[in-house]
């Protein structure tokens, strides 16, 4: 069963405007949250992350939003640039370990 | 800088030959995972270790093993390839805390199964 889903595999925005990549998990155990980001023939590289005790956290141009109630994280990327084109991972871990468990990546197109 | 580094960027292989992909890191991370990326499935975890000498199976560990002899290296071991393994291979390496650890990847290795 896949735990951590992202329904988009692809979403094409304007430079300047806005991005927002979504991401649903079901595991009420999960309680940390984290966005990769990864170019071709890259290996992923930490964006940023959330802990179940927040509901936001921003870095620079990203920020993720937490909704515990409906198991649903996103990530914002204002304003959206080319360089930021890459596939993003969103990844979840609960309190009993150290793996992640990953959704399938989005890949997000900024055209200039 | 965490840098974690894989042996093989690309690799060629035909079905059967036993193949070892390396990963080395050098940030005395306790965590190390093997994960391969294909194509609509994301990262599928395919075995861990917290320690020396110490794994863990992932989520598809079969067709697969692992070695870890120092801390600072985990290798994956394909006894006999067969091409539906041919994918990207991920290591990554976290530090232990017990709570809201990050994972810090490799480059990847790109295996062709032939």
């Amino acid at each position: 069963d896949q735990q951590v889903k992202q329904n988009s595999p692809s979403l094409s925005v304007q430079e300047g405007r806005i991005s927002i990549l979504n991401c649903d998990y079901t595991n009420s155990m999960f309680d940390y949250f984290l966005w990769y980001k990864k170019y071709p023939a890259e290996g992923p590289t930490f964006l940023i992350s959330i802990s179940s005790i927040k509901d936001k956290n921003e870095d620079g141009r990203f920020t993720v939003f937490l909704n515990k109630s409906a198991k649903h994280l996103s990530l914002h990327i204002v304003p959206s640039q080319p360089g930021d084109s890459a596939v993003y991972f969103c990844a979840a871990s609960s309190p009993s370990g150290s793996r992640l468990t990953f959704g399938e990546g989005t890949q997000l197109t900024v055209n200039p | 800088d965490v840098k974690v580094t894989q042996s093989s960027r690309y690799l060629v292989k035909r079905t059967g030959e036993k193949v070892f992909l390396e990963c080395v890191q050098d940030m005395d991370h306790e965590n190390m995972f093997w994960y391969r990326q294909d194509p609509g499935l994301g990262l599928r975890l395919i075995y861990f270790s917290y320690d020396v000498k110490m794994k863990e199976k992932g989520d598809i560990p079969e067709g697969y093993s692992v070695s870890r002899e120092k801390k600072e290296r985990f290798s994956l071991i394909l006894e006999s390839a067969s091409t539906n393994q041919t994918s990207m291979y991920l290591c990554a390496s976290s530090l232990w805390t017990g709570l809201w650890e990050t994972q810090y990847f490799g480059p990847g290795t790109r295996l062709l199964v032939l």
